[in-house]
């Protein structure tokens, strides 16, 4: 699975729009780009999950560029229940296994 | 429908002891991973069953352990615990571990005093 490179940390304002990089630059053809986020003392939580599309949910957007070496999550009005730990995750989708690989993540801060 | 349940909550053990953690997946789901996360080292893959079968395995020593059930739940086992097995282990379950998305349960926080 590719390797992926995310800040350590950002802030964001309550209700405005979070803009979350994540850098993939070896990123094989066939890997999925997936985003869970985990929020203190909880299990990490599914978004969102693309292949070269944008993909949009009830949750977030997900943002590839066209070379997919990069993707943005976009989460369009933060809340303050929103702050929590972002994994950017690039992955095969018939990885049996479910061998998930987390990084260090983005800390996001949302404030009031 | 109701989601990944892991038990106990909360346990706290002595270096030493052993521990039996226990996971049950979503209804229908068939794969169950399970993890480790400590502040230090983040969250690391343990192993992953299958229809009662370890499919794949994380670089963890011997005394961790784990099995699947013939209705899918999981337990896990971890023998002679130290300390540095204090962490929170979360299990994770997808319908057939191919890759969807997993749906993680709320984890057991182990102290090891």
């Amino acid at each position: 699975d590719a390797k992926t490179t995310q800040p350590t940390s950002m802030d964001c304002a309550e209700g405005r729009a979070a803009n979350l990089p994540c850098n993939h630059s070896t990123i094989s053809g066939n890997e999925y780009v997936y985003w869970y986020r985990q929020i203190h003392s909880q299990g990490p939580q599914y978004i969102i999950h693309g292949l070269k599309n944008n993909e949009t949910n009830e949750m977030a957007s997900l943002i590839i560029t066209e070379d997919r070496k990069s993707s943005t999550l976009i989460l369009p009005h933060a809340t303050l229940r929103d702050t929590a730990v972002y994994y950017c995750i690039a992955l095969l989708n018939n990885n049996a296994g479910n061998m998930l690989t987390f990084g260090g993540g983005t800390r996001l801060m949302v404030k009031p | 429908k109701a989601g990944v349940t892991q038990t106990p909550r909360y346990l706290i053990k002595t270096r030493g002891q052993q521990v039996t953690l226990s996971c049950s997946p979503i209804s229908g789901h068939r794969s169950v991973s399970w993890y480790q996360q400590t502040p230090g080292q983040g969250l690391q893959f343990l192993f992953e069953y299958f229809s009662e079968t370890q499919r794949n395995k994380g670089n963890f020593p011997g005394r961790f352990s784990g099995r699947q059930f013939s209705n899918s739940r999981s337990e896990m086992n971890v023998s002679t615990l130290e300390l540095g097995d204090s962490a929170l282990y979360l299990c994770a379950s997808s319908v057939t571990g191919t890759w969807t998305e997993a749906f993680f349960g709320q984890g057991t926080r182990l102290t090891v005093v």
